[in-house]
């Protein structure tokens, strides 16, 4: 299982762009890079997934460089509610999601 | 739209008692369902997974278990509390999707205190 490591915590204030990387210097051929965000006493939520370059939704961008040892979770204009924990999970692209590891995360703190 | 239910929500036990925490998934078929735990302050810990009824595979040696007894129905068990048995016990479900990465839905979790 490739192994994650990012930051323990971020600051941030409100209307920034925050940018949140991800270490995965191990990633498999095969493997998608998927990022999860969780709110104190609420399961994770998924929030964007990719294999490389660049993906878009209306809630943040993936950057994925060439070499996919790492990636950079974009939150544009982060507001006080996202201020939360975000994971960077690494795993399989048609494997059981069983074969997912969360690691232990980076809190990010937005400020008012 | 699916929808993943987890009861009780919140749970305080005496060491040596029994637990059970069930999940139950509405909405889909045939679901992969997760067990996850999570220490205060940490990340997720993966405690059991099933791809099917009666299916039941272990991540880490434990006091605990899972079971299966219908397709959307997830139980964990003990037959007897330990102190490092609290924690945030969460569910979640995902599908097999071809040529992507399966997405895992939490449900709501169940905060479990053992004294």
């Amino acid at each position: 299982l490739a192994k994650t490591t990012q930051p323990i915590s971020m600051d941030s204030y409100e209307g920034q762009e925050v940018n949140i990387t991800c270490s995965h210097n191990n990633i498999a051929t095969n493997d998608y890079i998927t990022w999860y965000q969780q709110f104190p006493s609420q399961g994770p939520r998924f929030i964007i997934q990719g294999y490389k370059t660049k993906v878009t939704n209306e809630v943040a961008s993936l950057f994925i460089p060439a070499d996919r040892k790492s990636s950079t979770l974009s939150l544009p204009r982060v507001s006080l509610s996202d201020t939360a924990v975000y994971y960077c999970l690494v795993g399989p692209i048609s494997g059981s999601a069983r074969q997912l590891t969360f690691g232990s995360g980076t809190q990010l703190t937005v400020l008012p | 739209s699916q929808t993943i239910h987890q009861w009780p929500a919140t749970l305080v036990q005496p060491v040596g008692s029994p637990l059970s925490l069930e999940c139950t998934v509405e909405g889909t078929s045939n679901p992969n369902l997760y067990w996850y735990r999570q220490a205060a302050g940490r990340g997720l810990q993966l405690l059991f997974y099933s791809v099917g009824i009666g299916q039941i595979s272990s991540e880490v040696p434990q006091n605990l278990s899972a079971s299966r007894p219908q397709d959307r129905q997830f139980i964990l068990s003990s037959k007897k509390l330990l102190l490092s048995d609290s924690g945030f016990y969460l569910c979640a479900w995902s599908v097999r999707t071809g040529g992507t990465q399966e997405t895992q839905y939490f449900g709501p979790g169940t905060r479990l205190l053992v004294l």
